[in-house]
């Protein structure tokens, strides 16, 4: 399973685009890319999930470039309720997800 | 849906006493995942059920631990006895399949052992 880097924490202002990227050198070819989000006291929530170039929901835009071995987060206009930890995950051809420290995102007012 | 849905969402016990953690799946979906969340090892899979059936329980972290998944609709985590260092915050998550299919959690039992 491909191990991924991120930054352990970010800080933001309300009203900020938030880009957070993450490094997965050893992805595989069948591998998809998925972010969760978890405030305190909840479960991991998905946010999106994508394979390759550009996918955008509601919640947010993932940008994965041709080579795959990173892709970053962009949560657009945050607030404060987006404080949160946000985890990148590679995966897919398992069940198993491998959630790493995940990227700690305050986002002041 | 009302999503997964876990019980108790906090429990204090003593050490040495038994511990029974319940999740409901949200219907429909195949596949079962048991997490355990702490500050120093991040979110751990324990165990992972497709079809009621076990199929992964590498993560179970000793036999004092044990899941079963007597229909589609709940599954529990048994911890005899608990010890200390069982204190955690343990997830429940479902997906309609295994693979790429998407994990929804539930909102976690808050187990603090004494």
């Amino acid at each position: 399973l491909a191990k991924t880097t991120q930054p352990i924490s970010m800080d933001s202002y309300e009203g900020q685009e938030v880009n957070i990227t993450c490094s997965h050198n050893n992805i595989a070819t069948n591998d998809y890319i998925t972010w969760y989000q978890q405030f305190p006291s909840q479960g991991p929530r998905f946010i999106i999930q994508g394979y390759k170039t550009k996918v955008t929901n509601e919640v947010a835009s993932l940008f994965i470039p041709a080579d795959r071995k990173s892709s970053t987060l962009s949560l657009p206009r945050v607030s404060l309720s987006d404080t949160a930890v946000y985890y990148c995950l590679v995966g897919g051809s398992s069940y198993k997800l491998i959630f790493g420290s995940g990227t700690r995102l305050l986002v002041r007012p | 849906d009302a999503g997964v849905i876990q019980s108790p969402r906090h429990e204090v016990t003593e050490m040495g006493q038994e511990v029974t953690l319940r999740c409901k799946p949200i219907s429909g979906h195949n596949s079962l995942f048991w997490y355990r969340q702490t500050m120093m090892r991040g979110l751990e899979l324990l165990i992972y059920f497709n079809n009621n059936v076990p199929i992964d329980d590498s993560g179970m972290p000793e036999d004092r631990f044990s899941a079963k998944m007597p229909n589609a609709s709940f599954s529990t985590l048994k911890i005899q006895p608990s010890e200390p260092r069982d204190s955690a915050v343990y997830f429940c998550a479902s997906s309609l399949n295994e693979r790429t299919d998407t994990q929804y959690f539930g909102p976690g039992t808050r187990l603090t052992v004494l």
